[in-house]
């Protein structure tokens, strides 16, 4: 049982690329989140999803877009991206959204 | 918007030594779960708790909920080097997401 899965673990970008994250959870679960780690920040939350073709925005949304399309799949795309964006993304999803999540393994994310 | 803080921000303990790290909200939670992280890793769910005054336990970690469903504590007796992450409350309102507490990030000197 996988769990949920991030494509990729590494990726160094130079300012003003785009790229898209993925994020697979084989769960069947309704909430989806991406958050990002910034040191002594803990974890914000980017955007969510209550569901298969459901997006919101969550504390730090700017310069992010999320799409579902399918209920296994939540993407995070940056558009153009920035310095200010260098984290660690993680991905979550959760039954309900009280229940635990279930994180993946971090996409650490170096914008030069 | 909710807040929860979390403090304090690291702590460093001597093996054996306990550990303590507690959680604040700004508004009455409907629920608060705990995370770990350890280090290079991701966030695992340790436990979540949902009534005013609940301990629970699980081996050498308590935690608890406050009476007024504002705050919480993760006490962990007897630290070992095993216990080395960082610790993360979560906390949801009713009807909203969780949200995190920055952390606290402990290190067990052997």
């Amino acid at each position: 049982n996988a769990g949920v899965t991030q494509t990729p673990k590494f990726r160094v970008l130079k300012t003003g690329q785009s790229m898209t994250l993925l994020c697979a959870q084989d769960m069947n679960h309704e909430y989806m989140y991406w958050y990002r780690q910034d040191p002594g920040m803990g974890l914000r939350l980017i955007h969510y999803s209550v569901g298969e073709g459901t997006t919101a925005k969550g504390e730090v949304p700017d310069g992010y877009n999320v799409s579902r399309l399918k209920k296994q799949n939540f993407l995070l795309g940056l558009e153009s991206a920035a310095p200010s964006q260098t984290s660690v993304y993680f991905c979550a999803s959760s039954f309900q959204g009280g229940a635990e999540a279930f994180f993946g393994q971090g996409t650490r994310l170096t914008v030069v | 918007g909710q807040q929860v803080m979390q403090i304090p921000q690291y702590q460093h303990v001597q093996e054996g030594e306990d550990f303590t790290t507690y959680c604040n909200s700004s508004t009455t939670l409907s629920n608060i779960q705990w995370y770990k992280q350890r280090p290079g890793g991701h966030p695992v769910f340790l436990i979540q708790l949902v009534k005013s005054g609940e301990v629970k336990k699980q081996k050498r970690l308590t935690f608890q909920f406050g009476e007024a469903k504002k705050n919480s504590s993760l006490h962990i007796t007897a630290t070992q080097t095993t216990d080395v992450g960082t610790y993360f409350c979560a906390g949801q309102t009713s009807g909203s997401r969780l949200t995190f507490g920055e952390g606290t990030q402990l290190t067990v000197n052997p």
